[in-house]
């Protein structure tokens, strides 16, 4: 068990590009969630799925937002036409329905848009 | 609406002394209450939780007090060290539905050597 893996730690691009981050989770967690991190805040939650379905969508994910599970294994937030107000660490989790309830943390991926 | 609220922001502790932090919720539906620990750079891990069939839950030197008809719970870390200084999250989570977690803003806490 690696834990939940984040890929890029940090992208660093240009407003109006698109990013796109993977994240991998626990091998046997069948729910997935994305969070957002500004500094000196709190994670927010943007999204999360069970198994491949999408089940939420926080209203803080605009239409430039878009997250897949296309396999119910690995994910992937995209995020197009990238604003300033887009920078923030955007964090990963895993958890098994039907367990503890304890999400566990990938350790982020930083975005910083100039 | 900010459904879970935390105090203080910051926090200075001297080493040894007792580190308290505060959280209020808004929505009764919650039934997991965690603690989640951060570190800079890292993401937040899991530190102790707690289910509101309890009033109080300890583990080492981490003590959760829940009050139910408050709508309250705090965070005590006994003889807290400098390796303690990190952002606290207090979250809630309604489990029988999915285990989405909201968050609190966090508190900055700096113990002194």
């Amino acid at each position: 068990d690696t834990g939940v893996s984040q890929d890029p730690r940090h992208k660093i691009t240009k407003r109006g590009q698109n990013v796109t981050f993977r994240c991998d989770p626990i091998s046997e967690h069948n729910r997935l969630y994305w969070y957002r991190q500004t500094l000196g805040q709190g994670p927010e939650f943007l999204t999360y799925f069970q198994n491949e379905a999408q089940l939420e969508k926080s209203r803080l994910l605009s239409d430039r937002f878009s997250a897949e599970r296309p396999k119910g294994s690995f994910s992937t937030l995209e995020i197009q036409r990238t604003e300033q107000g887009d920078s923030a660490m955007y964090l990963c989790a895993s958890s098994l329905a039907g367990g503890t309830g304890e999400l566990f943390f990938g350790e982020g991926s930083r975005l910083t848009v100039l | 609406q900010q459904q879970v609220k935390q105090s203080p922001q910051s926090l200075i502790v001297q080493k040894g002394g007792i580190s308290i932090i505060n959280c209020a919720y808004e929505n009764t539906a919650f039934d997991y209450f965690p603690w989640y620990q951060q570190f800079p750079g890292k993401g937040p891990a899991l530190l102790i939780a707690i289910r509101p069939d309890v009033s109080e839950k300890k583990e080492g030197r981490f003590t959760i007090s829940f009050n139910k008809s408050a709508k309250q719970f705090s965070l005590h870390i006994m003889d807290s060290q400098p390796g303690d200084s990190a952002t606290y999250f207090c979250a809630a989570s309604k489990t029988n539905r999915d285990d989405k977690i909201i968050f609190g803003k966090g508190t900055r806490l700096h113990i002194l050597p």
